[in-house]
């Protein structure tokens, strides 16, 4: 089966810098690559995903990048600012119903 | 408005208890799961289910049990709650592979 690892698991950062996340998967089979991102006490939130026929994209602050040979993709988020502070997890799926495999997250930290 | 919801939040409960925790979705999905997970840790998959009558057990091994009779709704049952059991539990559900989460239900067993 799929697995999915994350580093940084802790990512400590002075507002205002960028913070990168990256994920390796296994399964080449693998054509879709969503994060989420959950604060404190709430939900997983889907902020961004990828399919494997796209090498980037963007919205607004945040970026993923996808590099399908080298099985690896990654979150960047510019600008950081006090509410980026989270848990980020990447995941990857193949579109079995068995769904996503998950990385085992990264706490960004933002420091004042 | 479309959502998933989870009842309840929050439930402290003694050990041998059964207890159910609840899952419904008015998304219309097929997909739906339940993870396990301790604050701020990794996401663990304990069931999923395709559709209606269809339940499959996920990567980590668990005591407990789910049903799925209506598309909408996807409950978990613990037969006998342990202090092991102590969690949040999380249920989401997927339209082809992207997964939306209810808010969980934080479970302490005593």
């Amino acid at each position: 089966g799929e697995n999915v690892e994350q580093h940084p698991s802790t990512l400590s950062v002075q507002e205002g810098d960028s913070a990168v996340i990256k994920c390796t998967y296994s399964d080449s089979a693998s054509n879709y690559f969503p994060w989420y991102k959950q604060e404190l006490g709430k939900r997983p939130q889907l902020i961004i995903d990828i399919r494997s026929n796209v090498g980037e994209k963007k919205d607004q602050r945040i970026a993923v990048t996808l590099n399908k040979t080298a099985k690896h993709f990654s979150l960047h988020i510019t600008e950081t600012q006090p509410e980026d502070s989270a848990v980020y997890f990447c995941a990857a799926s193949g579109g079995g119903a068995d769904g996503l495999t998950f990385g085992k997250g990264t706490h960004l930290i933002i420091q004042p | 408005e479309a959502d998933i919801y989870q009842t309840p939040r929050y439930l402290v409960i003694g050990t041998g208890k059964k207890i159910t925790l609840e899952c419904s979705q008015t998304m219309g999905h097929d997909k739906m799961y339940w993870y396990q997970q301790d604050p701020g840790m990794e996401l663990h998959l304990i069931h999923y289910s395709y559709g209606v009558n269809s339940t499959e057990k996920g990567d980590l091994s668990s005591e407990s049990t789910v049903s799925r009779i209506r598309t909408e709704h996807f409950p978990l049952t613990l037969e006998s709650a342990r202090p092991s059991h102590t969690s949040q539990y999380l249920c989401a559900s997927s339209v082809a592979d992207t997964q939306y989460f209810g808010p969980g239900t934080r479970l302490t067993v005593l």
